[in-house]
């Protein structure tokens, strides 16, 4: 059962524009999102979270909404640059158990 | 300092043989977690410690998988009798737990491929 989903496994965007990366889940327990970055042969990156309370969180270009009535975030990223080309994973806890539960991951690429 | 560590980047064996992973997490930080990842997922939950308490193992963790985290610094992660679908990347990751929530910040992971 894949109580985390990441719907789109890649998207490309030009550099400049924004870029939006999706993710849905099924368990209304879930309190605390995360976004991860990860490049090949690395560990995933910590980028932002949100936590249930709240319906945004912006740090610099990244900017990432929950919508708890329909139990979907999504993570922005205004302007996207090259740099930004990676996998990125969704992933959600309950409250104070600490396990991840990851989504499969969308693959963005940044094009010139 | 510098992140989480892990030791090997990358272990290939045969099946049935035994390997072991080493992950030193971020100093201070209280909590490890292990994940596996396979291609075309997400990391997988596997086991997670609190100081030297292994307090949940997911049912992924079968009896030929052990975790320890002796002193509540570094842990290590065996595989006895490794099988094919053994093969997967093996990540590590630390957090402070300090609320109701923790931000957990992830090793380079250990590539284990079973011939």
């Amino acid at each position: 059962d894949q109580q985390v989903k990441q719907n789109s496994p890649s998207l490309s965007v030009q550099e400049g524009r924004i870029s939006i990366l999706n993710c849905d889940y099924t368990n209304s327990m879930f309190d605390y999102f995360l976004w991860y970055k990860k490049y090949p042969a690395e560990g995933p990156t910590f980028l932002i979270s949100i936590s249930s309370i709240k319906d945004k969180n912006e740090d610099g270009r990244f900017t990432v909404f929950l919508n708890k009535s329909a139990k979907h975030l999504s993570l922005h990223i205004v302007p996207s640059q090259p740099g930004d080309s990676a996998v990125y994973f969704c992933a959600a806890t309950v409250g104070t158990a600490s396990k991840l539960t990851f989504g499969t991951g969308t693959r963005l690429q940044v094009t010139l | 300092d510098t992140g989480v560590s892990q030791n090997p980047r990358h272990k290939i064996t045969k099946r049935g043989q035994n390997v072991t992973f080493r992950c030193d997490p971020i100093s201070e930080h209280n909590r490890l977690y292990w994940y596996r990842q396979t291609l075309g997922q997400g990391p997988e939950f596997l086991t997670y410690f609190q100081n030297e308490a292994q307090l949940e193992k997911s049912r992924l963790l079968s009896d030929r998988f052990s975790a320890e985290r002796p002193k509540g610094s570094f842990s290590t992660l065996e595989i006895q009798r490794t099988e094919q679908g053994d093969s997967a990347m093996y990540l590590c990751a630390s957090s402070l737990r300090v609320s109701s929530t923790d931000t957990q910040y992830f090793g380079p992971g250990t590539r284990l491929t079973v011939l």
